[in-house]
């Protein structure tokens, strides 16, 4: 069946350091893929997407490539800063049903 | 524009007990979805509506979990009776219609059960 496996948190990084957080799946098909950020007290909230093959889907300054060959969609980010302190998941959707399939979680803190 | 709105934030109860909670979604957003996010793990779906109308429900404990949308607005989940494995964050989202499972799901933020 469709999975997500993502990097185990925490994550603590300092301000300005370059992030990575690895995301890989398993799937039927050719699923969309994505990252929701969940702030501290907030609902989850959709980062970035990518639907197809070599797709990047970016915001907020973070990126994630859609990787067919390796089943891969890191995310990344250039230069961290204190405000992106939450969790992360990578989560997959079938194209042809509405249901998403969510990894585990990354906690990401960062330090000033 | 109002979020998906949710209540209580938090609950505490002992097994056994019945709770229910309660999800309003963004106006005029016709898909309606519960999920189950136990500590540790990414969110479940447990049910999504269709207007007043359930398009799957494949991973609800159908023997201790229920839900409604009797007007295809707001909606509510029940869990009669809890048990200690039920504890978790139960989060309402919302979309404007289903299809193709990239159209955007819009968050509430979410009820914290604790069974005891």
């Amino acid at each position: 069946g469709n999975s997500v496996t993502q990097m185990e948190g925490p994550v603590t990084l300092s301000e300005e350091a370059f992030l990575t957080i690895n995301c890989t799946y398993t799937a039927t098909g050719y699923p969309s893929l994505f990252w929701y950020v969940q702030y501290p007290g907030e609902g989850l909230q959709l980062l970035l997407k990518a639907t197809k093959a070599d797709d990047k889907g970016s915001n907020k300054g973070f990126e994630a490539t859609y990787r067919k060959e390796t089943t891969s969609f890191h995310l990344e980010k250039g230069s961290v800063q204190v405000s992106d302190s939450a969790v992360y998941f990578c989560a997959l959707s079938d194209p042809n049903y509405d249901k998403i399939i969510f990894g585990k979680g990354t906690r990401l803190h960062i330090l000033p | 524009e109002a979020g998906v709105a949710q209540s209580p934030r938090y609950k505490i109860i002992e097994k056994r007990q019945s709770v229910a909670f309660w999800c309003n979604p963004i106006s005029g957003h016709a898909t309606l979805y519960w999920y189950q996010q136990i500590l540790g793990q990414g969110p479940k779906l447990l049910i999504q509506f269709q207007n007043n109308g359930v398009v799957d429900d494949s991973q609800l404990p159908k023997d201790r979990f229920s839900a409604e949308r009797l007007k295809g607005v707001d909606s509510t989940l029940k869990i009669q009776p809890a048990k200690l494995e039920d504890s978790a964050v139960y989060l309402c989202a919302s979309s404007l219609k289903a299809g193709g499972g990239i159209r955007p799901k819009f968050f509430g933020p979410g009820t914290r059960l604790t069974v005891l």
